[in-house]
This record gives C-alpha cells, structure tokens and sequence, in this order.
C-alpha cells in the first residue's frame, strides 16, 4: 500500500524550530519529487515546497522562503522540513505529498501533522 | 509568481445538477493544473490532472476542460458523495500555487 506518515509537529513558541519528518512507503521513494502543503485552520491549501528525486531542485513559497529547508534521505524514504523562525502564521496541518510521474500532479497525500505556534 | 483565481466560493446545488468551478490563471501554465477534492478532516483527493485527465478510480462524471487560460471542472450528475470543497492547482513552475478553493453544498 503507497502510504506517507507525517510526524514531528507539535505546540512551538514564536521564534523557536522545528523539523518534521515524512516516512514513505510502498513505492520507490527516490523515483519522485515530494512537496509540502499546509492548511491553517479553516482556510485553504497552500504550498509550502517542493523537493526533485535527487534533491537538486527545491522550490518555495514567498512566505517561508529563508526560514523553511526542505531535504530528503532517499535511503530512508524520508522527507524532512526543517522550519525556523516560525511564527503564528505557521499555525496549520502540514500535508507531505508525492508528486508523480510524468505528470507531477500530487497523487498521494499523508494525513498531515499539526504544529501550533503560540506563547 | 503565477497566481489561481477559482469561482465561486461557495456553490449550492442539488443531487443530480450538472455544476462547474472554473480557475483561471494569471499567466499561461500549458495544461500543468490538477483539480483536488477535500472532504472534512481528510487529506485532499486529486481528481483531474493536466488540465483533462482522469485520475485512476475517479468516477466519469467528473472531468476538466481548458480554454487557454481558463480551466474548469465538471460533474455532471451531483452524488451525495461529491458536497466537499474544491481546489485547483497549478504545477507548471515553482511556485506552485492553489487556488482559493470551492465549497460545494447541498441546496
């Protein structure tokens, strides 16, 4: 079964980091981009950022562009974001997604992981 | 960067209506837009990708169409199973972007 798990969000103070961490299974991991999509409570989807097969192309959104990393460890079909600076405008469900292939539409969704940003 | 503006926000229809989103973009994409469906508390559904394609074990009744710029979503006999909220996507470079999203209720 292709499956994504998110994990690692959490209740964080403004300013403070955090990492996430997306485990893949049941497809070849390193044979796909992966991307990052939040949704803050009650509002709309909004790409975070996206990652090639063999990491050389990243992309991301205005909003998080030089306080979001993201990375990958095909070894261990893993997708990481690395989130710094963090702020209550971060407060969402963070979605790990799996683009495909040719066509790079995001054909698998993780259930996401809530990260809260409030003192 | 590419801005997705989609309409209406809200829909109301009944079961078995013919509706349509549509999403326009601000700048030409080809045909890179995919077409997600989200149901409450659930990760989104991808539907349609590029533009018109079918994705695998999505009933026919639903199908997209292009003209240009302007990209729209149709089902064509509303089931009960279809009352969610609606988003089109744009892949055709970084960054990628959604559009507002479409709340789909029952008349």
């Amino acid at each position: 079964e292709v499956q994504l798990v998110e994990s690692g969000g959490g209740l964080v103070q403004p300013g403070r980091s955090l990492r996430l961490s997306c485990e893949a299974s049941g497809f070849t991991f390193d044979d796909y981009a992966m991307h990052w999509v939040r949704q803050a409570p009650g509002k709309g989807l909004e790409w975070v950022t996206g990652i090639s097969w063999g990491s050389d192309i990243t992309g991301y959104a205005d909003s998080v562009k030089g306080r979001f990393t993201i990375s990958r460890d095909n070894a261990k079909n893993s997708l990481y974001l690395q989130m710094n600076s963090l702020s209550s405008e971060d407060t969402a469900l963070y979605y790990c997604a799996k683009g495909g292939v040719p066509d790079e539409a995001f054909d698998v969704w993780g259930q996401g992981t809530k990260v809260i940003v409030s003192s | 960067d590419i801005q997705m503006t989609q309409s209406p926000s809200t829909l109301s229809a009944s079961v078995g209506d013919r509706v349509t989103i549509t999403c326009r973009a601000s700048q030409s994409i080809s045909s890179w837009l995919a077409w997600y469906q989200q149901k409450p508390g659930k990760a989104p559904n991808l539907l349609i990708y590029k533009a018109s394609s079918l994705e695998s074990g999505v009933p026919s009744r639903f199908s997209g169409s292009r003209s240009g710029t302007e990209f729209a979503l149709t089902i064509s006999s509303l089931q009960p199973d279809d009352f969610a909220t609606y988003y089109c996507q744009q892949y055709n470079s970084y960054p990628y972007t959604f559009g507002q999203g479409t709340k789909l209720e029952i008349k």
